[in-house]
């Protein structure tokens, strides 16, 4: 069964580092996504990317936060500097289109710990 | 913006027996209301999904309802297995295609 996985499954940082997560989406998927979920709290949007670009963003996804789809496999959250208030589960998705296309698919996450 | 509740927090429940899980949302513009399954050390796993047009969806063991005019809905598990133990979390569509608000999670746990 086809699955979105993320690299890495754990991310030490120091606060003030940059820090790219790395998100290979189901291959025929076109829409992509970022959710975080801070420990005790909901998982929330981060952003959706559709086409090469942003389609929408949470007030969360500021200036120190971007997105790339260098390849036709990777999809990439990067965080220039980041803060102790990073320290999250970073989930992916991606979702198809059409019928059926709002359901996300979701990776097992990146566990981010700021230092 | 959207706002989701999710009830109870968590659920203890006898093997066999049935558990349900509510959910209350406050915009009435949503109208797709998936339902996660998290393991531990897992991400979610999309098990029923409904949209608004939709009052009742069942897929065996599992159902899901949805009254849009109180803007609530429920997941059912009937016959409940240990192997249902997990953290389910309901969610709302809102704005744009994929924007989810989710609830706070259920931790379900099924004793033997």
């Amino acid at each position: 069964e086809p699955e979105v996985t993320q690299t890495p499954s754990h991310q030490v940082t120091q606060m003030g580092q940059e820090v790219i997560l790395r998100c290979v989406p189901i291959s025929n998927h076109l829409y992509f996504y970022w959710y975080r979920q801070i420990l005790g709290q909901k998982v929330e949007f981060l952003v959706s990317f559709y086409n090469n670009e942003i389609s929408e963003k949470s007030e969360i996804f500021d200036d120190q936060f971007s997105v790339e789809r260098p390849d036709g496999s990777n999809f990439t959250l990067k965080i220039r500097s980041t803060k102790l208030e990073d320290s999250a589960m970073y989930f992916c998705a991606s979702s198809g289109r059409g019928q059926g296309g709002e359901k996300l698919f979701f990776g097992s996450g990146t566990q981010l710990s700021v230092l | 913006g959207e706002n989701v509740e999710q009830h109870p927090s968590t659920l203890s429940v006898q093997e066999g027996d049935s558990a349900v899980i509510k959910c209350t949302y406050s915009d009435s513009a949503s109208n797709y209301f998936p339902w996660y399954k998290q393991e531990l050390g897992k991400g979610p796993q999309l098990i029923i999904d409904i949209r608004s047009n939709v009052g009742e969806k069942k897929d065996q063991r599992i159902a899901v309802t949805l009254n849009k005019t109180a803007k609530h809905f429920s997941l059912h598990i009937t016959e409940t297995q240990p192997e249902d133990s997990a953290v389910y979390f309901c969610a709302a569509s809102y704005g744009s295609w994929g924007k989810l608000q989710f609830g706070a999670g259920t931790q379900v746990v099924v004793t033997p």
